[in-house]
């Protein structure tokens, strides 16, 4: 298994501001993956963090709007940029240790609120 | 591409009651499958997974999930339920067919156990 650290946990923001997630992992894993999970609501994905090279986005998502870092096997980070309210969310870093088998495992969140 | 739908958004149940928490799913391809369970203000932790072998999978907190590949479904039961098992549960499935496939979430259950 692999234990995912997030930072921050949570915080407040202002409308048009940007903040960054940071997610560390506690071993090398293959694939890591940010999800959002609005409120009441289950989870989607936003991207894959590839290392060393650009996330790959799902339909809705785009790197302007969050772009997201993957510089080696252990560490991504997500921005979350020009925020509206319509962002507060928990924001999920998820990690597997191989690509296609088994389960991934989740950090435990970083549940914005944009004022 | 895999879809899974969760047919009940709250399932209210006494403490020692029996619960079953429904989930079915659609795929082209071979999949696995997981219960995930989110307790308030917390992360995902991996319930229970089937990926090959005894279509019946158990948790070491006595859920037990069976795969029916003939009804497509993966329910989720516990013969006795506690206090403490009050969370919002979600079925996930990944499809394998070569390459990567993401993980697709339910839209999640929402147990509340009563004394």
């Amino acid at each position: 298994s692999a234990v995912i650290s997030q930072k921050p946990s949570r915080d407040i923001c202002q409308r048009g501001t940007s903040l960054t997630i940071q997610c560390q992992v506690d071993s090398q894993v293959t694939m890591m993956f940010w999800y959002r999970q609005q409120p009441g609501q289950s989870l989607t994905l936003i991207a894959t963090a590839n290392q060393g090279s650009e996330a790959t986005y799902e339909s809705g998502f785009v790197i302007d709007k969050f772009p997201i870092s993957r510089p080696n096997l252990t560490f991504s980070t997500l921005t979350v940029s020009n925020m509206s309210p319509e962002d507060s969310s928990i924001y999920l870093c998820s990690a597997a240790s191989s690509q296609n088998t088994g389960e991934l495992f989740f950090g435990e969140g970083s549940r914005l609120t944009v004022l | 591409a895999q879809s899974v739908t969760q047919l009940d958004s709250q399932v209210p149940v006494f403490e020692e009651a029996p619960v079953e928490l429904r989930c079915n799913y659609s795929s082209s391809v071979s999949v696995y499958l997981f219960w995930y369970v989110q307790y308030p203000n917390q992360g995902l932790q991996l319930l229970l997974k089937y990926l090959s072998g005894s279509t019946l999978v158990e948790s070491i907190n006595g859920f037990e999930a069976e795969f029916n590949k003939s009804q497509t479904s993966f329910h989720l039961r516990k013969p006795s339920v506690h206090i403490s098992d009050t969370a919002e549960y979600f079925c996930a499935v990944r499809g394998f067919s070569g390459g990567y496939n993401k993980l697709i979430f339910g839209a999640g259950t929402r147990l509340a156990v009563h004394p």
